[in-house]
């Protein structure tokens, strides 16, 4: 079975600093797949950035990395210069292989201070 | 990237009527789509994942006569609530995926209340 932690309820951080957002995950599967997702207010999903289990280099996408640590099963999101649109519910998501189902974090509120 | 609408956005029902929610995947073949429900401030619960052309596999918990899902193109999926009551108000979210990818592409959300 597979388990996503995001022990962060809720995250404040300053306008234009950085914010690591942590998750923690389990999986048996030697092959998977992380996903970080934003959901705003309105509800719509956003995908942010993926980190395959097989890839060498950390993922990073435009002001979003993921700090891979794979002995540790984290992966933690780093947003750098914190804008005031980035406040939101932040999600820590892991697929398994053959693109099954996916096991969701219960999420990170993230609030940006101006 | 690709992208996967949903309609209606948002619908208020009476209780005990049924209410269809169209989940469309606009430039892409889904072979799989998915079902979700969220509560405020809380993750998203699978309630079912859909392959095009066969039966949904539903999650334990989720009543499939009440949550009937049909996957009858590779572009279309519903969810059609059935015998809605006020428990059943919450955020409907789908999804749809290619088998060559490991990414999923979420519809904007349904909204349902249910009075």
């Amino acid at each position: 079975a597979q388990k996503i932690t995001q022990t962060q309820p809720g995250m404040f951080v300053q306008e234009k600093e950085a914010v690591t957002l942590d998750c923690t995950y389990d999986t048996s599967d030697p092959s998977y797949g992380l996903f970080w997702y934003k959901q705003p207010s309105s509800g719509e999903m956003i995908f942010l950035i993926y980190q395959g289990s097989y890839d060498q280099q950390n993922a990073t996408e435009g002001r979003y990395s993921l700090n891979f640590q794979k002995a540790r099963k984290s992966a933690n999101l780093v947003i750098s210069a914190s804008q005031l649109g980035d406040s939101a519910m932040y999600f820590c998501a892991m697929r398994g292989p053959n693109a099954g189902k996916s096991t969701f974090g219960d999420g990170t509120t993230l609030t940006v201070k101006p | 990237g690709a992208v996967v609408s949903q309609h209606p956005s948002r619908v208020i029902c009476k209780s005990g009527t049924s209410v269809k929610i169209e989940c469309r995947s606009l430039d892409f073949q889904a072979t799989t789509m998915f079902w979700y429900r969220q509560f405020p401030k809380q993750s998203l619960m699978l309630m079912a994942t859909s392959n095009e052309g066969s039966k949904a596999t539903y999650e334990q918990g989720v009543e499939k006569d009440k949550f009937l899902i049909n996957h009858a193109s590779l572009t279309l999926s519903t969810l059609t609530v059935t015998s809605a009551h006020p428990e059943d108000s919450s955020f409907y979210i789908c999804s749809a995926s290619r088998v060559v990818s490991y990414e999923q592409y979420f519809g904007p959300g349904t909204r349902l209340t249910v009075t």
